[in-house]
């Protein structure tokens, strides 16, 4: 199975501030034939279910304010917030669909400071 | 509008059993792969198994291959989850999850149930 790692595993930031939360995949997760990354991120706030935010590394799900942005390839990702809220808060899990096994990370706690 | 509606969870015995169900409408339950993910209390999310629009393939994950089965009823828009020789460890919110993708296994999740609550103890 793919092994999702996420750092920092929490992170404080003030409003207005840019938050990045990185993970990285123990194997690529780039479908060499499409050149797609297998790589979704969730946003999970307090007794709510996980909503998407990326897939495919980097498309934003309707909806989405544009702030929340992903990159990355292969085995290194990013969520990147650009000028924090406070309605960001919450818990943020990346996710790989590139095996059966859909593992997530660890997922990070995201805070204001 | 899109909507996920489990039920069924309870407190079981070790060695137990518990049906989970979750009620669909607002889309087009027919032509969607359907997932189970859990979560333990305060701990992260867990892929637990999906099926194909159909019925005709599933997937699960390895520490319930062989005591859970997903299953389908198309013409009652609904999925459900069979829990048998339930363990300590099932212990978790179950949320019934929509693949975003049509006609593979690789799946993310675009719309979740609020969840049900499964717990296993004496």
């Amino acid at each position: 199975d793919i092994v999702m790692t996420q750092s920092p595993d929490s992170l404080a930031a003030s409003l207005g501030e840019r938050a990045t939360i990185n993970c990285k995949s123990s194997q690529s997760v780039l479908y060499d034939s499409n050149n797609k990354n297998y790589l979704a991120w969730y946003q999970q706030k307090p007794r709510q279910p996980p909503k998407l935010l990326i897939y495919w590394a980097s498309a934003r799900e309707s909806g989405v304010p544009d702030r929340f942005s992903g990159s990355g390839s292969g085995t290194d990702f990013t969520l990147t917030i650009s000028s924090l809220q406070a309605e960001d808060v919450a818990v943020y899990y990346c996710q790989q669909y590139y095996d059966t096994s859909h593992t997530f990370g660890q997922g990070t706690k995201l805070e204001i400071k | 509008e899109v909507q996920l509606v489990e039920s069924g969870g309870d407190l079981v015995q070790p060695g137990g059993s518990l049906r989970l169900s979750c009620a669909t409408s607002g889309f087009s339950f027919s032509s969607f792969w359907m997932n189970w993910v859990r979560q333990a209390p305060g701990k992260g999310l867990e892929w637990v198994a999906n099926i194909k629009e159909d019925g005709s393939e599933t997937y699960d994950v390895d520490s319930v291959r062989g005591r859970f089965t997903i299953s389908r009823d198309n013409a009652k828009n609904s999925l459900y989850l069979q829990m048998n020789s339930l363990k300590a460890e099932d212990t978790a919110v179950y949320y019934c999850a929509r693949g975003a993708r049509q006609g593979t296994q690789y799946q993310y999740f675009d719309f979740w149930g609020q969840g049900t609550l499964v717990t296993v103890s004496s």
